[in-house]
């Protein structure tokens, strides 16, 4: 069990650019969620994915927001031209399919728009 | 109205001595219930989970669940140092969804 890994741990992007983020969940976990958390506040659900379909999706995602999961394995989530607004640390989880399924989280990427 | 409240501000506590945190939720049907603790600059780490009505304990961990007051708490007993840390109440919606609480900052004073 190597834990949720998220590729880069950092980002610092100018408004308007696209970024793309990455998470590798724990192997036999099948659902997998993102997070956005700033400072001060809890993490926000974002969306999340069984398998490799997306399930959920909360109404802070917006159309500039896209995430994916092609194989079931691991996911990515795009901002496309991003805004001050976005920095945020975006924080992946996973979890087994079943009621009770706890979520682990990632280290996070923590995304700084200047 | 929020749907987890956490609403105490910093807790400072001497070493060796019990925190308590507490949380209230708006969802009646909620089942499942978390504490994660959150170090500055880090992730949540999942420290407790508990889905029916009492006490559960792990370690110097405890935690209380009470569905009629819509009520969970966390104790710490014999509180350390490593302690020190942001802790947050989480539950568990229909859709699988973790809805968060602000967060409680503890600072164990040696």
């Amino acid at each position: 069990d190597t834990g949720v890994s998220q590729d880069p741990r950092h980002k610092i992007t100018k408004r308007g650019q696209n970024v793309t983020f990455r998470c590798d969940p724990i192997s036999e976990h099948n659902r997998l969620y993102w997070y956005r958390q700033t400072l001060g506040q809890g993490p926000e659900f974002l969306t999340y994915f069984q398998n490799e379909a997306q399930l959920e999706k909360s109404r802070l995602l917006s159309d500039r927001f896209s995430a994916e999961r092609p194989k079931g394995s691991f996911s990515t989530l795009e901002i496309q031209r991003t805004e001050q607004g976005d920095s945020a640390m975006y924080l992946c989880a996973s979890s087994r399919a079943e009621a009770r399924g706890e979520q682990y989280f990632g280290p996070g990427t923590r995304l700084t728009v200047t | 109205q929020k749907e987890v409240e956490q609403n105490s501000g910093p807790l400072s506590v001497p070493e060796g001595a019990i925190a308590s945190l507490n949380c209230t939720y708006s969802d009646r049907g909620s089942q499942s219930f978390f504490w994660y603790r959150q170090y500055s600059g880090k992730s949540p780490e999942l420290i407790m989970s508990i889905y029916s009505n009492g006490d559960k304990e792990d370690g110097r961990f405890t935690a209380q669940l009470n569905k009629a007051s819509q009520y969970v708490s966390l104790l710490i007993r014999d509180s350390q140092p490593s302690d020190s840390a942001t802790y947050l109440c989480a539950v568990k919606d229909g859709n699988n969804r973790l809805a968060f609480g602000k967060g409680n900052q503890v600072v164990v004073i040696p």
